[in-house]
């Protein structure tokens, strides 16, 4: 168990909705990562925030938005969703960038389908 | 840009044949690299932090090595439960810290 806790595990939606992706880093991490892992783009960085504040952006998409929260949970929304969003979102905590050894501890992700 | 490069994509083994997973990389300016190992439906589970060309790291029968364009993972006498993807990720000394991750390298080790 690495204390990264995601919820939900699973979520089956339609195209066109929205859903928001929870995730509660490890105790003492300030910093939050989100990443999209699918079969054919392995794990793609989406966003990064440190102590509520955006740090660092990936491919993330227009559609998709996200925010740390001053408990320092973070939550991934995603909107208008379409086929192609399908995939594994994986959440990750570190104490702090540049202050540790570098890695991430990673949640179980919540696997999400869009129909 | 940052781009990290894993071959071979799958590897076959035998139980006790040893072998190599390969890791290019290129960053503006290398923090560190890492290796990740992930079991199918789960998170990635950290393995081993390189920082500079010409470091290794051990735990088990895993052995990580560091140069200036590549890492190498070397799997020695393994074992099934050896089995899993092994992702590698770079962290560059800019860019707000974010890290990037390697396609990974699936390998399947039979008894």
């Amino acid at each position: 168990d690495s204390g990264v806790t995601q919820t939900p595990k699973h979520l089956i939606t339609a195209t066109g909705q929205r859903v928001t992706l929870r995730c509660s880093p490890r105790s003492g991490d300030l910093s939050v990562y989100w990443y999209q892992q699918s079969l054919d783009q392995g794990l793609q960085f989406l966003i990064q925030y440190y102590n509520g504040e955006e740090r660092a952006k990936g491919n993330i998409l227009e559609r998709f938005s996200a925010q740390q929260f001053p408990d320092l949970h973070s939550e991934l929304n995603l909107s208008s969703l379409e086929l192609g969003d399908s995939a594994l979102y994986f959440c990750a905590s570190s104490v702090a960038p540049g202050t540790n050894t570098g890695e991430l501890f990673f949640g179980e992700g919540s696997r999400l389908t869009v129909l | 840009e940052d781009q990290v490069t894993q071959s071979p994509e799958a590897l076959r083994l035998q139980e006790g044949e040893s072998s190599s997973l390969n890791c290019s990389y290129t960053v503006s300016g290398l923090r560190g690299l890492f290796w990740y190992r992930q079991d199918p439906g789960k998170g990635p589970e950290f393995l081993f932090t390189l920082y500079s060309a010409g470091e290794e790291k051990e735990k088990e029968r895993l052995k990580a090595t560091l140069t200036k364009k590549e890492s190498f993972l070397h799997i020695t006498a393994p074992k099934p439960e050896d089995s899993a993807t092994y992702l590698c990720a770079v962290q560059a000394r800019t860019g707000g810290f974010k890290t990037i991750f390697g396609a990974g390298t699936r390998l399947f080790v039979k008894a």
